[in-house]
């Protein structure tokens, strides 16, 4: 099983400052099959970024992610308002599918 | 629109069976794998279970091997998810996803609570 790590756990941050989340794979993750999606309290997850550094329709363009093998980042510059939320990372490359246990991204 | 509707969730005792469906609309079912995922009250998103478009192959988390079986009924664009010899453990929401580029969850169910106890 590919297990994913995620740094911090909470991130506190004042609007408009940017947000570098960091997933770290225990393996490789193959093809960057790597996604990241946004969760708030109550709500389902939304997909953000798929294959590492797509971002899904309707995304703004202040996030984005990169990297491969088994270290990728998402990065929100100018955080606004609504972009307090939970974020997790997934791989999909491999059976099973894993999540990362999140990160927290909070009103400083 | 897309939508994916779930039902069935409730409470139930340990050791006991629920039936999950999903109803989905929207777009082509047929021709898409769907997945379930869960999430434990509090706690991170686990994948549980996918099935290919056409139902030939079935993957599963390796906790719920030998007591869930995931299926769907393409000509009722609906995806099932049978749960037998439930646990406390599987306490969770448990939401229907349409996987896209490879695994990827594009849209989600609403979600629906199912609760393992006496």
């Amino acid at each position: 099983e590919n297990v994913l790590t995620q740094s911090p756990g909470t991130l506190s941050l004042s609007p408009g400052e940017r947000a570098t989340l960091s997933c770290r794979a225990s393996q490789s993750v193959s093809s960057n099959y790597l996604a990241w999606y946004q969760q708030k309290p109550g709500q389902t997850p939304r997909l953000l970024i798929y294959g590492a550094s797509t971002r899904a329709t309707g995304i703004p363009d202040r996030f984005s992610g990169s990297g491969s093998g088994t270290d990728f980042t998402l990065t929100i510059n100018r955080l606004e308002p609504e972009d307090f939320a939970v974020y997790y990372c997934q791989q999909y490359a491999t059976s099973p599918f894993t999540f990362g246990p999140g990160t927290k991204v909070d009103i400083k | 629109e897309v939508q994916l509707v779930e039902s069935g969730g409730g409470l139930v005792q340990p050791g006991g069976s629920l039936r999950l469906s999903c109803a989905a609309s929207g777009f082509t079912f047929s021709i898409y794998w769907m997945s379930w995922v869960r999430q434990a009250p509090g706690k991170g998103l686990d994948w549980v279970a996918n099935i290919k478009h056409d139902g030939s192959e079935e993957y599963y988390v390796d906790s719920v091997k030998g007591r869930f079986t995931i299926s769907r009924d393409n000509a009722k664009n609906s995806l099932y998810l049978q749960m037998n010899s439930l646990r406390a453990e599987d306490t969770a929401v448990y939401y229907c996803a349409r996987p896209v580029a490879g695994g990827s969850y594009d849209f989600w169910g609403q979600g629906n609570l199912v609760t393992v106890s006496s």
